[in-house]
This record gives structure tokens, sequence and C-alpha cells, in this order.
């Protein structure tokens, strides 16, 4: 049982390249979201998925785009990578409304 | 906005020592409340969560609620070296659908 798998784990971009970061989960949640991290900041929300078919903005969406692939499956694209991009990034999961959140390894990701 | 404040820290006590975490939160509505802990490079794992006002124990950890001053915190009784780590408050809202809001963490140092 693996809970939320994200990756890649480490990834350099330059300025203006495109990347995915890919999230599966096996614990047949509804809900999935994407958090950055950056010092000082602390976890800010970026995308969320409350359901299959669904996707929402959270606080910092801009720059960002998601794909709910299936109930496993979500994804985050950057499209045109900046270095205010640089950051962690934490793929999480939750079955309800008002649970727990189980988050993934984190994705370091250093945009030049 | 919904804002979730907490001191940056770091809070330093001695082994066998309590420690004690605050958080407060602006959205009167919010109905669950969580703490994470975080250690440096990782991602972060589920410490507790509590809904209701008043205490609520698991082993070694406290959680407390009280909804009309709008606060909660987080107790750690006989701090060991290993609890030295980020913990973070994470609160849920009340809409229909709500997501976790996270305060940037209070870095908590136990020395032996």
């Amino acid at each position: 049982n693996a809970g939320v798998t994200q990756t890649p784990k480490f990834q350099v971009l330059k300025t203006g390249q495109s990347m995915t970061l890919q999230c599966a989960q096996d614990m047949n949640h509804n809900s999935m979201y994407w958090y950055r991290q950056d010092p000082g900041m602390g976890l800010r929300l970026i995308y969320y998925s409350a359901s299959e078919g669904t996707t929402d903005k959270g606080e910092v969406p801009n720059g960002y785009n998601v794909s709910r692939l299936n109930k496993r499956e979500f994804s985050l694209r950057l499209e045109s990578a900046a270095p205010s991009q640089t950051s962690v990034y934490f793929c999480a999961s939750r079955v309800g409304l008002n649970g727990e959140l189980f988050f993934g390894e984190g994705s370091r990701l250093t945009v030049l | 906005q919904k804002e979730v404040e907490q001191n940056s820290g770091p809070l330093s006590v001695p082994e066998g020592a309590i420690a004690s975490l605050n958080c407060t939160y602006s959205d009167r509505g919010s109905q669950s409340f969580f703490w994470y802990r975080q250690y440096s490079g990782k991602s972060p794992e589920l410490i507790m969560f509590i809904y209701s006002n008043g205490d609520k124990e698991d082993g070694r950890f406290t959680a407390q609620l009280n909804k009309a001053s709008q606060y909660v915190s987080l107790l750690i009784r006989d701090s060991q070296p290993s609890d030295s780590a980020t913990y973070l408050c994470a609160v849920n809202g009340n809409s229909g659908y709500s997501t976790l809001t996270f305060g940037k963490g209070t870095m908590l140092l136990v020395s032996p």
C-alpha cells in the first residue's frame, strides 16, 4: 500500500521550460490537492480536486494547470516555468470533507 | 481569506519537559483542526485531530480546542529529542466543501 506517490522527486528546469508533476493515490480517496511549500511561507494550496472530474483554484494558482485524470491521478503542469516557482511541491489526498490529508513525499523543483 | 497563525519559533525545551504549541484561526465557523509534524526534508504527517471543544489525549500528545477564543494548542509531554521538528496547525472551514488552511508552523527543538 503505497499511499500517495509523486514523481519526479527532484527536477531542475530552465526558465520557460514546461513540466508536469505526477501524483497518484491508492487509497480510493475522492479529493486530491497540490500544495507548494516555501521557507517562511508554509503550505499554500495551488489547486484541488474535490472529486473526479472537478478542479478548483486554491490560494496561488497562477502559472499552474491541473488535470484530474481519474480518481487515482492528479497532475500539476507548469507551462512556462519561472524562478518564482522554485519550491517543494506536495500532493495530498483525503477521503471526505473534514478528514485528514495524506501527503506524498514531495517534489523539489528548482527553476534557473 | 482564512488565516491560521502560529509563532514561528524556535521553541526550545529540555528533554522531559512539556512543550506547548499554539495556533489561532480567523474563520469562526471552522469545524476541524489538525496538528501535523514535519521533519526537515520530509512530508507532513498527522499527529492529532480535534473537532470538539476541550481536550483530546493520545499518548504524550494532547490537543486543546477553544472555539470561542478561536484557539487550538498541542501539548507534548515528556518531550524527546526525536520530537524536534516543525509543527503545522491546519484548519478546515465550514462550507459545504472546504480546503485545509495551514499555519506557517512552529519549529520545536528538544535538547538532550
